[in-house]
């Protein structure tokens, strides 16, 4: 069945170095979301894409991330230089913008460690 | 995030009835997501009501109060599958900008 793919599914790296997280979203979905997700902060909506078109990144820190989706099968979620507050699992989800439900498929998530 | 509240852990034995409720913002309100996420598991999705009243889907159900900001999740016949966070989440705006509470942690024991 179809299912949002994210890689890797962990990542340890060391401050000040750049991380990569690719997501692959359910094919046919048009919309593609960034989460992050800490204990105290709970799930936090980085970016948001409709038709690989940047909708809403107000929720994600400029000055290190970036988000892209160089076509409809990839997604990227970029921080260069990485922090230890960075550390958490980020989630990429896909959905189709059809109402009635707006229904989101999340994938397995990326565990981000910084040290 | 966005005064989104709900209950941070709840306990309930196996085969009873549990009621999760939940409390939100309602401006720009456009409707109400619950999702359940197992421990190191991504959330899936349970619901989305953007009416008032009662939706049932087999043991579970949820409701919505629009003039109030309120909605809650009802489990029934609880397994101990069930134990497990219950996110609840709006959607606002004309986009699909969800913005999720930080979760309702349920433990069902023997």
């Amino acid at each position: 069945d179809a299912r949002v793919t994210q890689t890797p599914r962990h990542k340890v790296t060391e401050m000040g170095q750049e991380v990569t997280m690719r997501c692959q979203p359910i094919l046919g979905h048009n919309t593609v979301f960034w989460y992050r997700q800490t204990m105290m902060q709970g799930l936090e909506l980085l970016a948001y894409f409709r038709n690989r078109a940047p909708l809403d990144d107000s929720g994600m820190p400029k000055d290190r991330f970036s988000a892209e989706m160089p076509d409809a099968t990839l997604a990227t979620l970029k921080i260069q230089p990485s922090e230890p507050r960075d550390s958490a699992v980020y989630f990429c989800a896909s959905g189709p913008s059809a109402r009635p439900n707006y229904e989101q498929y999340f994938g397995p998530g990326t565990r981000l460690t910084v040290t | 995030g966005q005064n989104i509240d709900q209950p941070t852990e709840m306990t309930a034995t196996e085969g009873a009835i549990v009621q999760i409720n939940c409390t939100y913002q309602t401006s720009g309100f456009n409707g109400l997501f619950w999702y359940q996420q197992h421990a190191g598991e991504a959330p899936t999705f349970l619901s989305y009501n953007v009416l008032d009243g009662l939706e049932e889907k087999g043991r579970f159900s949820s409701f919505l109060s629009r003039s109030k900001g309120y909605s809650y999740l009802l489990l029934k016949e609880l397994q101990m599958k069930d134990s497990a966070s219950y996110l609840c989440a709006r959607n606002s705006g004309g986009y699909q900008k969800v913005t999720f509470g930080t979760g309702t942690k349920l433990q069902v024991i023997p």
